[in-house]
């Protein structure tokens, strides 16, 4: 079974320090994996996606991940944080039968 | 070649009413799916569907919920008799055929509020 896990509701950053939010999944096979964006009153947006390839995977805005096997982790990071960084971020696992999985979201505050 | 279109992009119904909420796949795609974002919660699955097919609706409530995706036309979520507790943003999304990797790819979502 596939199932997602993001160990942190609410991050709060100071603008230009850098962004962490954390996401573990478990999979009884080797997923593909995803994270998220929504903006206040917006809808979706896709950062970025693993798919087998690369582990360390760039995404759009400065955001990349690195998928680790080990740890069953897929960390999304920033070197730095903008104020339009504000948004609240879901990662993603993928499951059988095309199936995907949602966390249950990380709400990024970037403090000016 | 246009995203996955939703509409209305806002809906308001009164308990009781119905609500048809509206999701155009991206061109190509034949797999759509249904997820509602309560307020202060993620994002739940509801219905999985390919052209004329139900693929998994475990996660649609059993009473007054259902969906379609005809061969023509775009999927629709339909609410008979709206409660207060249907208040949320429903997303749709679609997908390629038989790919998980790609995608997916989401719509603006509509959100329903119910008075």
């Amino acid at each position: 079974a596939q199932s997602v896990t993001q160990l942190d509701s609410h991050v709060s950053v100071s603008e230009g320090t850098p962004v962490l939010l954390r996401c573990n999944y478990s999979s009884s096979y080797s997923p593909s994996l995803f994270w998220y964006v929504q903006h206040p009153n917006k809808g979706l947006q896709l950062l970025l996606k693993y798919t087998s390839a690369a582990t360390l995977v760039k995404g759009i805005n400065g955001f990349e991940a690195e998928f680790k096997k080990s740890e069953t982790s897929f960390h999304l990071t920033k070197p730095s944080a903008h104020m339009s960084d504000a948004a609240e971020y879901f990662c993603v696992v993928s499951g059988t039968g095309n199936q995907f999985y949602f966390g249950t979201g990380t709400s990024l505050t970037v403090i000016p | 070649n246009a995203g996955v279109m939703q509409n209305p992009r806002h809906l308001v119904r009164r308990r009781g009413q119905e609500a048809r909420l509206r999701c155009s796949p991206m061109k190509g795609h034949s797999h759509v799916y249904w997820y509602r974002q309560l307020p202060e919660e993620g994002l739940k699955f509801m219905v999985y569907l390919q052209k004329e097919n139900i693929i998994d609706e475990s996660g649609m409530p059993k009473e007054r919920f259902s969906a379609e995706f005809p061969k023509e036309g775009p999927s629709i979520l339909r609410i008979q008799q709206v409660v207060r507790g249907d208040s949320a943003a429903y997303f749709c999304a679609s997908s390629p055929d038989g790919t998980s990797g790609r995608g997916p790819f989401f719509g603006p979502g509509t959100r329903l509020t119910v008075l």
